[in-house]
């Protein structure tokens, strides 16, 4: 299995607070995603990033901001959790950009995240 | 990115071939069949992916029928750890998103 941590593994959270949550790779790989995951959504794009300080927007981005200081960690911060933002979170990487059309994701376990 | 339809569930028993297959009649010639599959309260593994051609790796094997409508994925000997959900997903050269739908849910039995 890809080298994913993914922390914390569970989160309960208040409507209002801020929440970050962390992506660790041990892959060396340049791209990193970050995905939610509801019931009859599948899975969707929040933000990704194509290299240190790189990053953009995915299909689901308001109300997420992104970091990535450093190759093997890539933050994804709430900024204001709101009770919308209860789903299951996963971060994937990938060696090649997405796009390249020859690229794989890897996952990691996922977080689940409540806001009550 | 070409619309995909699959069953939304399957059985198999344990031991038997599973074949999943997955529509994708608006496919273009850039775009690649990928297959991915969930197993419960994990994230998402590749299995195996292609654009035109049969591929068989030491997970499984996709066929790509000629007109590359439609594909299937073939666990040859499947078991009960095999059991999950399975997503075809079809993706343009220059996409920068992989997106998932509702996937086949296979559930292999003894």
């Amino acid at each position: 299995d890809a080298g994913i941590t993914q922390s914390p593994r569970h989160k309960v959270t208040e409507t209002g607070t801020p929440v970050t949550l962390r992506c660790h790779q041990t892959e060396n790989h340049r791209y990193m995603y970050w995905y939610r995951q509801d019931p009859g959504h599948g899975l969707r794009l929040i933000h990704y990033s194509y290299g240190v300080k790189d990053t953009d927007k995915g299909e689901v981005s308001d109300g997420y901001s992104v970091s990535r200081s450093k190759t093997e960690d890539f933050l994804l911060t709430l900024e204001s959790a709101t009770s919308s933002q209860t789903s299951v979170y996963f971060c994937a990487i990938s060696e090649s950009r997405l796009g390249q059309g020859d690229e794989k994701l890897f996952f990691g376990s996922g977080t689940q995240l409540s806001v009550l | 990115d070409a619309k995909t339809t699959q069953p939304t569930s399957m059985d198999c028993a344990e031991g038997r071939a599973a074949n999943l297959p997955c529509n994708h009649s608006t496919i273009s010639g850039n775009e690649y069949v990928y297959w991915y599959r969930q197993i419960h309260s994990q994230g998402p593994q590749y299995i195996i992916h292609g654009l035109k051609n049969n591929e068989t790796n030491e997970m499984a094997s996709l066929i790509i029928t000629e007109d590359r409508k439609s594909s299937t994925l073939i666990l040859p000997h499947a078991t009960l750890r095999d059991t999950a959900v399975y997503y075809c997903i079809v993706r343009r050269y220059n996409n920068n998103d992989m997106r998932f739908g509702a996937g086949t849910r296979l559930t292999v039995k003894p």
